[in-house]
């Protein structure tokens, strides 16, 4: 099973808006509503912040958003702030390996 | 708030097994399922599987062949084999919790341990 394909960097300026990309297939992305959104920090843990494509756990911000359509899912930060610089990973169920991830796209907030 | 945390040799020798232990605090570990993932410095994360509380597992097919897990309610603790190890497996490895039984996605994470596979 092949990974997710995430762009591997995307940036913006503070207060812009960003969309990350998470490409599949019709085995994954595109059969089920499934596909969460991860933050890491460099040394850290990855941090839920997306699942089953558009919900937000309790105390992510809504400046986090998620779509899909398709194959292709999507990750949007609204009002870009500093602290948003990470990596963000993709993942999605597969009826063939349970999980695949993305790739990872680093944001660098300019 | 759910606390994990990972125990383990951070060394092990090729052709050794890969031992690490999830300890689960703040929270039962009943009811719901229980993941490793990994993540070699610099790269991607890899899920390599999960057991549930009455010890039903499922595995990622690239590592079922080397992969047990094993849970003990009674100390709130989860367990990770990986055998014939060899330099690939290096990586952080993370304890996860499954948010819901069909989604596989992951609310709540160990720190992460680094295990380094070298002789």
């Amino acid at each position: 099973q092949s990974a997710l394909t995430q762009p591997a960097s995307v940036s913006g300026s503070p207060g812009q808006s960003i969309t990350i990309s998470c490409t599949g297939t019709s085995s994954d992305v595109g059969a089920y509503n499934y596909v969460s959104w991860y933050q890491q920090y460099p040394g850290k843990a990855p941090k839920l912040m997306i699942f089953e494509v558009f919900n937000r756990p309790s105390g992510v911000s809504n400046r986090f958003s998620g779509s899909k359509s398709g194959i292709t899912a999507s990750l949007t930060i609204s009002g870009l702030q500093a602290e948003d610089e990470a990596d963000y990973y993709c993942s999605s169920y597969t009826l063939s390996t349970h999980v695949v991830f993305g790739g990872g796209t680093r944001l660098t907030v300019l | 708030q759910v606390q994990l945390q990972e125990s383990g040799p951070g060394l092990v020798k090729p052709s050794e097994t890969l031992s690490l232990t999830c300890t689960v605090s703040s929270g039962s570990i009943r009811d719901y399922y229980w993941s490793w993932i990994r993540q070699p410095a610099g790269k991607g994360l890899e899920w390599i599987g999960r057991i549930y509380t009455s010890g039903t597992t499922n595995y990622n097919p690239s590592l079922k062949s080397r992969v047990t897990m094993s849970i003990d309610t009674s100390k709130n603790q989860f367990s990770l084999n990986l055998i014939s190890v060899t330099a690939a497996d290096t990586a952080f490895y993370y304890c996860a919790r499954d948010r819901a039984a069909r989604t596989f996605d992951f609310d709540y994470w160990g720190q992460g341990t680094l295990v380094t596979v070298s002789s």
